[in-house]
C-alpha cells in the first residue's frame, strides 16, 4: 500500500494567515492526488484534484501543487468558515489510501 | 446536480453483516466507479472499495475477505455488504462517486454518511 504521511496533524491559525499542508507519498504517484476539506457531522467535500486543479465553486484562496511524492496544499488567507479537517488521498493505485488528516484550528 | 443518498442499519450486532445502499440522482450512472469509505471515531478516512457500473470492483486488501460491493443499474443503486463485523468496523460510513474521466479520478460527489455502531 501506498503510505501518505501529512504534516502537520494539528495547525493552530488565525483568520487571515496563510496556511500550507503537505503530504508525502512513500511511492510516486504522479498527479494522482486530491485534498478534501472535512468538518464534523458533514461529507467530505473535495477541494483539489489531480494535484493542482480547483474544484467547481471552491474559492480561489484554496491552491494545490506538487507531483510525484511531495503535495501541499495552501490556503491563502485563511477564512473562518476554513476551520475544518484536511485530508490528502491518492488516487494512483489500489488501495486508494488517505493521509492521517490535518485539523485546522482557530488560534 | 448529482445527489448520493444512502440508508442502512445504524446499529449491527456483533458477528453479523452489515449492509447500506446508496441511490444516485442526477447525472449518469455508467462511467463512474461508485465507492465506500469509512471513518472509525476519531481515526482518519479509509477506503473500502468500489464497483463500476458492469459490477467490477476493486476492494481494499485489508478488508477484502469480508466485503461485498454489488450494484443494481435499474435503480441507480450500489450497496456495501461487510460480514463478520467487530467493534472495529463501528464508524461513520460514506458512499462516493469516483470520476474516472477526470484528470486525476477524484472522488467529487459523497452521500450525506450513516453512522453504523457494531454492538456486543
Amino acid at each position: 500500500d501506498i503510505q501518505l504521511t501529512q504534516s502537520p496533524s494539528f495547525l493552530s491559525a488565525s483568520v487571515g494567515d496563510r496556511v500550507t499542508i503537505t503530504c508525502r507519498a512513500s511511492q510516486g504517484i504522479s498527479s494522482y492526488l486530491a485534498w478534501y476539506q472535512h468538518k464534523p457531522g458533514t461529507a467530505p467535500q473535495l477541494l483539489i484534484y489531480a494535484a493542482s486543479t480547483l474544484q467547481g465553486e471552491v474559492p480561489s484562496r484554496f491552491s494545490g501543487s506538487g507531483s510525484g511524492t511531495e503535495f501541499t496544499l495552501t490556503i491563502s488567507s485563511l477564512q473562518p468558515e476554513d476551520f475544518a479537517t484536511y485530508y490528502c488521498q491518492q488516487l494512483n493505485s489500489y488501495p486508494m489510501t488517505f493521509g492521517g488528516g490535518t485539523k485546522v484550528e482557530i488560534k | 446536480q448529482v445527489q448520493l443518498q444512502q440508508w442502512g442499519a445504524g446499529l449491527v450486532k456483533h458477528s453479523e453483516t452489515l449492509s447500506l445502499t446508496c441511490a444516485v440522482y442526477g447525472g449518469s450512472f455508467s462511467g463512474f466507479y461508485w465507492t465506500w469509505i469509512r471513518q472509525a471515531p476519531g481515526k482518519g478516512l479509509e477506503w473500502i472499495g468500489e464497483v463500476n457500473h458492469s459490477g467490477s470492483t476493486n476492494y481494499n486488501p485489508s478488508l477484502k475477505s469480508r466485503v461485498t460491493i454489488s450494484v443494481d443499474t435499474s435503480k441507480n443503486q450500489f450497496s456495501l455488504k461487510l460480514s463478520s463485523v467487530t467493534a472495529a468496523d463501528t464508524a461513520d460510513y460514506y458512499c462516493a462517486r469516483r470520476d474516472i474521466r477526470s484528470s486525476g479520478a477524484p472522488t467529487d460527489y459523497w452521500g450525506q454518511g450513516t453512522l453504523v455502531t457494531v454492538s456486543s
